[in-house]
């Protein structure tokens, strides 16, 4: 089994701020791991995955995770934030042989204020 | 270039209606997805299709069918819709398993009354 602890439902940040959402995950095996931000009545769209390799990722609109193995997390971050960040950010696993099947976390709202 | 496209996007229903919603892919995906998206719990897994004549169930499956009769289209149905049915409903794809991502569409908003 496999599950995803997206700490903090509601994130408030200044704008050029840093932003740091936190993501731990559970998986017996080694897991794949990705972000998805989803904007107002919109579908999800993928920020950044880690598959294998490079522990540090680097995806769209200047967000990065790390994957730590030791500490079971996947963190994303963002050194300045824009307004246009505000979404809600989703963290997601999966693993090796189970056709892609997603776990969600339940998700992070973040909220850019002037 | 479409990717996931959603039919419909609103809808509203009576309790004991039947209706299906369609998802279409234009990008020869061999996977394909339901999820329902309801507030504060994140996005859970309905059915899945790895090929074309194939599904499987996912982590909430009670209350629906699916069928993949053609590879790019995955149907989604309600028989005797309920209540607890309302939610946001969203499919994806994805190229193979393994660590290729998923593709989502814009959702379709289901209200049972």
């Amino acid at each position: 089994a496999q599950s995803v602890t997206q700490l903090g439902s509601h994130v408030s940040v200044s704008e050029g701020a840093l932003v740091l959402l936190r993501c731990n995950y559970s998986s017996s095996v080694p897991p794949y791991l990705f972000w998805y931000v989803q904007y107002p009545n919109q579908g999800l769209q993928l920020l950044l995955k880690y598959t294998t390799g490079a522990t540090l990722v680097k995806g769209i609109n200047g967000f990065e995770a790390e994957f730590k193995k030791s500490e079971t997390s996947f963190h994303l971050t963002k050194p300045s934030a824009h307004m246009s960040d505000a979404a809600e950010y989703f963290c997601a696993v999966s693993r090796p042989g189970t056709a892609s099947k997603l776990t969600f976390g339940t998700g992070t709202r973040l909220q850019v204020t002037l | 270039n479409a990717g996931v496209t959603q039919t419909p996007k609103f809808r509203v229903l009576k309790t004991g209606q039947s209706m299906t919603l369609l998802c279409a892919q234009d990008m020869n995906h061999e996977y394909m997805y339901w999820y329902r998206q309801d507030p504060g719990m994140g996005l859970r897994l309905i059915h899945y299709s790895v090929g074309e004549g194939t599904t499987a169930k996912g982590e909430v499956p009670d209350g629906y069918n699916v069928s993949r009769l053609k590879k790019q289209n995955f149907l989604l149905g309600l028989e005797s819709a309920a209540p607890s049915q309302t939610s946001v409903y969203f499919c994806a794809s994805a190229l193979t398993g393994g660590n290729q991502p998923q593709h989502f569409g814009d959702g379709t908003r289901l209200s049972i009354l």
